[in-house]
């Protein structure tokens, strides 16, 4: 399996502008995650998707910030208009059905993409 | 209180030696955890994931689980300097799909 793929691996862009990630996941995952990594704050939760379905946005910083899953292989997110604040890393990330109270699933994260706003 | 927490570190200990990383959480009814390895400029990746109290094997990596303390850690044997990086300790956040992570300790392995 090719793993979790993200595009583009790095971005940068001024600050106003309109950002949109993308995140494939791998195939037979129905859990998609949107983690955000800072130094100051380290890897956060934005929000996640199951069977393509949004669950827990509470993560998503503001109304600047949304994402869509379409379809089982394609997510995206989206940050309109972008500050300097958002420069992070983004990471994707995806897992297998969860058993709760039993065991935990596993989640696979991709190589992320290296947002810059200036 | 935070639901994870860990020592940022960094966490310096010389080649060949033990290194030990320590994890608290909040969440009584977790009933798993995992420890990531993250290397500078890459992505978490999966090393260690136990389930039940007490020790857990594999190969150089020794994962600890005391769900009555909520307390976990990770024990590396004979650290390498390949072993340099940041461990990051997650659970699920009650009967959710979504791993909560911790801050992330740096370790710093000496030749």
């Amino acid at each position: 399996d090719a793993g979790v793929i993200q595009s583009p691996r790095h971005e940068v862009t001024e600050m106003g502008q309109e950002v949109t990630l993308r995140c494939k996941p791998i195939s037979g995952h129905d859990y998609l995650f949107w983690y955000r990594q800072t130094m100051m704050r380290g890897l956060e939760l934005l929000i996640y998707f199951n069977n393509n379905v949004p669950i827990d946005d509470s993560g998503m910083p503001e109304d600047r910030f949304s994402a869509k899953m379409p379809n089982a292989s394609f997510s995206t997110l989206k940050i309109q208009p972008s500050e300097p604040r958002d420069s992070a890393v983004y990471f994707c990330a995806s897992s297998s059905p969860f058993t709760p109270g039993l065991v935990g699933n596993t989640i696979y994260f991709g190589e992320g993409s290296w947002l810059t706003v200036v | 209180q935070k639901e994870v927490e860990q020592n940022s570190g960094p966490l310096s200990v010389p080649e060949g030696a033990i290194a030990s990383l320590n994890c608290t959480y909040s969440d009584r009814v977790s009933q798993s955890f995992f420890w990531y390895r993250q290397y500078s400029g890459k992505s978490p990746e999966l090393i260690m994931s136990i389930y039940s109290n007490g020790d857990k094997e594999d190969g150089r990596f020794t994962a600890q689980l005391n769900k009555a303390s909520q307390y976990v850690s990770l024990l590396i044997r004979d650290s390498q300097p390949s072993d340099s990086a940041t461990y990051l300790c997650a659970f699920p956040s009650g009967n959710t799909g979504k791993l909560i992570f911790g801050q992330g300790t740096t370790l710093q392995v000496k030749p």
